[in-house]
């Protein structure tokens, strides 16, 4: 089983580049979220889409935009990399409102 | 911003130990979850704790939800190498979850 994937695994990137990270859920779920995972930050919501066609602001959405392209896939676009977009960023997805979620196995990504 | 306040952030211990780690907020939770997650990949699930008092167990896991719904524990027995990992607790809302900053364990062979 699948369950949620993402592309790249790693990804370098210039300062003012553009780039975006792909996911992908094959469990049916309505709801997907992209995560952005930092050292003693925990996990911080950045994009969520609580259904198909609709996407919402988490906690840290400057800097970043979001499609929900179909039920399955929700890409997250970095328009022009900043420095301080270097993280691990998390895609994950859950079949009900604040049910379990399944993430994905991350994009480690660097802007120098 | 409403991070869930974990602790210890770090806890180095033997094989055999046991430990008790904690996720405190100021707030009252709806339920709360613990996931772990093992290095290079995403967070897993662990248990999810709804009712106030509440005790669930996974085999040497113990988790309990505070009486209040304010905070939450986790108890290892017999740690295992194996249980090494980032513990990190959730509290979610309506389609949206607030993570708390995650206690690093690394239980030594």
């Amino acid at each position: 089983n699948a369950g949620v994937t993402q592309t790249p695994k790693f990804q370098v990137l210039k300062t003012g580049q553009s780039m975006t990270l792909q996911c992908a859920q094959d469990m049916n779920h309505n709801s997907m979220y992209w995560y952005r995972q930092d050292p003693g930050m925990g996990l911080r919501l950045i994009y969520y889409s609580a259904s198909e066609g609709t996407t919402d602001k988490g906690e840290v959405p400057n800097g970043y935009n979001v499609s929900r392209l179909n039920k399955r896939e929700f890409s997250l676009r970095l328009e022009s990399a900043a420095p301080s977009q270097t993280s691990v960023y998390f895609c994950a997805s859950s079949g009900q409102a604040a049910g379990e979620q399944y993430f994905g196995p991350g994009t480690r990504l660097t802007v120098t | 911003t409403q991070l869930l306040e974990q602790s210890p952030q770090f806890l180095s211990i033997q094989e055999g130990e046991n430990l008790t780690v904690y996720c405190n907020s100021s707030s009252v939770f709806s339920s709360l979850q613990w996931y772990r997650q093992e290095p290079g990949e995403g967070p897993v699930l662990l248990v999810t704790v709804v009712t106030g008092g509440e005790v669930k167990k996974l085999k040497r896991l113990t988790f309990q939800f505070g009486d209040a719904r304010k905070d939450s524990s986790l108890h290892i027995t017999a740690a295992q190498p194996g249980d090494t990992g980032l513990y990190l607790c959730a509290r979610s809302g309506t389609y949206k979850y607030i993570f708390g900053t995650g206690t690093r364990l690394k239980v030594l062979a």
